[in-house]
């Protein structure tokens, strides 16, 4: 089974604090996602990854950065966390190339006070 | 432009009550449409894989169909556990590699 694990389940942060969120996959997959979940607003795509040290801008990248040093491990960034960033957010992995079964991880649930 | 329509919004059954949800798309050059179940609180858990017009597949209770125009996730006797939301999605034109999601169906099968 493909296994995507996210850290944090749960987290409550102060507005302009450093967040990070830790996503690791065991299946060896090349891709690797991160989306937020709003309600009414459905999954938008914040960064993603086709390999190592490489990343693209997904449809909402403002405010956040990632970093991928290792193939099974992507970490997402919010540099200077505002409330409007309170929020799920999805981390997904997919074998490389495109058209393949992306697996999502548990989520987690970021909440800026 | 490429965009993903699910309805109804949301249904309710009651259990045994068959019915179907429907993911509607517009992209160039379908790569995959895929059918997810999610449970309030959690992420999205994969359940099918579809990339041709004419590909049906099952597991258990549910039935994925697909068209050239829109996919069908039919729900044969439902039981109170199959209560969850249903995302159907899409990759984008282009070489992107972008999920495109569709806003969800919430089923609720009451017994």
């Amino acid at each position: 089974d493909v296994k995507v694990t996210q850290s944090s389940r749960y987290l409550v942060k102060r507005t302009g604090e450093k967040v990070f969120l830790e996503c690791v996959q065991d299946m060896d997959h090349e891709n690797m996602f991160w989306y937020r979940q709003d309600p009414g607003l459905g999954l938008r795509l914040i960064y993603f990854s086709y390999d190592v040290k490489m990343k693209e801008k997904g449809d909402i990248p403002e405010g956040y950065s990632v970093s991928r040093e290792k193939k099974e491990r992507f970490s997402l960034i919010l540099e200077s966390a505002s409330t409007n960033q309170t929020s799920m957010y999805l981390c997904a992995s997919s074998i490389g190339g495109v058209g393949n079964t992306i697996y999502f991880g548990e989520g987690s649930w970021l909440t800026v006070v | 432009e490429d965009q993903v329509t699910q309805s109804p919004e949301a249904l309710r059954l009651q259990e045994g009550e068959s019915s179907s949800l429907n993911c509607s798309y517009t992209v160039s050059g379908l790569r995959g449409l895929f059918w997810y179940r999610q449970d309030p609180g959690k992420g999205p858990e994969f359940l099918f894989t579809l990339y041709s017009a004419g590909e049906e597949k099952e597991k258990e209770r549910l039935k994925a169909t697909l068209t050239k125009k829109e996919s069908f996730l039919h729900i044969t006797a439902p039981k109170p556990e199959d209560s969850a939301t249903y995302l159907c999605a899409v990759f984008g034109s282009g070489n992107t590699g972008k999920l495109i999601f569709g806003q969800g169906t919430t089923l609720q099968v009451k017994p």
